[in-house]
């Protein structure tokens, strides 16, 4: 139990369902995080927020849409997927801290993930 | 961007061995994270280390920042062992939020 909550553990949706991950942390972090970790290719940031603030977002297509409503709680809205979006998707979390302006990003902590079958 | 390389990429074991894995990374880093993902896909934290020497039970972990390099080490290897082992790095220069992954170590430890 790392403190990080992912829900559903699996999901099998049609190309043209709407779905939603969610994600919750339980640790007081500040920083939350989206991964995805296909079976050819290593894991990969999708999304991150800092203090419900997006600051990365890797290139996603937008059938991906983030919502971080406060600090501890992240969704990844699904709309008209693939089948290659087919994968593991992870959570993470961490705390930050600010200095001169920037924010350092410190260790990151992760979900059990969600298995998504796009059919 | 910053190149994470894992080696080796498969390794067998016989219970009651040690090994060492090593991850290099082609930046500076300011943060380095070793990880085991078990056979459901949970990555469990072993190491916070971008610098210096942790151990934890059977697992220590060194990392050399001025060279690039991190080596994890597992001593009497366990079938519970068995895995994917990750190392993930983070640099000032990129997005200190995202870690970059290694394509991982696989691991078999046999009974």
């Amino acid at each position: 139990e790392t403190g990080v909550t992912q829900t559903p553990r699996h999901l099998v949706m049609g190309m043209t369902n709407k779905k939603s991950l969610k994600c919750e942390q339980h640790l007081g972090h500040n920083a939350m995080y989206w991964y995805k970790q296909s079976a050819k290719k290593p894991l990969e940031l999708m999304f991150v927020y800092n203090f419900k603030e997006q600051t990365e977002n890797n290139s996603v297509p937008s059938r991906f849409s983030p919502e971080c409503p406060n600090s501890s709680h992240l969704f990844l809205h699904l709309h008209t997927l693939q089948p290659e979006d087919s994968a593991l998707y992870l959570c993470a979390s961490s705390q930050t801290s600010a200095s001169g302006g920037s924010s350092s990003y410190n260790e990151q902590f992760f979900g059990p993930g969600t298995r998504l079958t796009v059919l | 961007g910053i190149q994470v390389e894992q080696s080796p990429p498969d390794l067998i074991l016989q219970e009651g061995a040690n090994s060492t894995l090593r991850c290099n990374f082609s930046d500076s880093v300011n943060n380095l994270q070793w990880f085991h993902q078990n056979p459901w896909g949970q990555l469990i934290n072993l190491f916070y280390i971008p610098s210096g020497t942790k151990q934890n039970g059977r697992l220590s972990a060194t990392t050399v920042a001025t060279e690039r390099y991190s080596l994890l080490y597992i001593s009497s290897s366990q079938t519970t062992d068995s895995g994917v082992y990750f190392c993930a790095v983070s640099n000032y220069g990129g997005s200190q939020g995202n870690l970059i992954f290694g394509k991982g170590t696989k691991l078999s430890v046999k009974p």
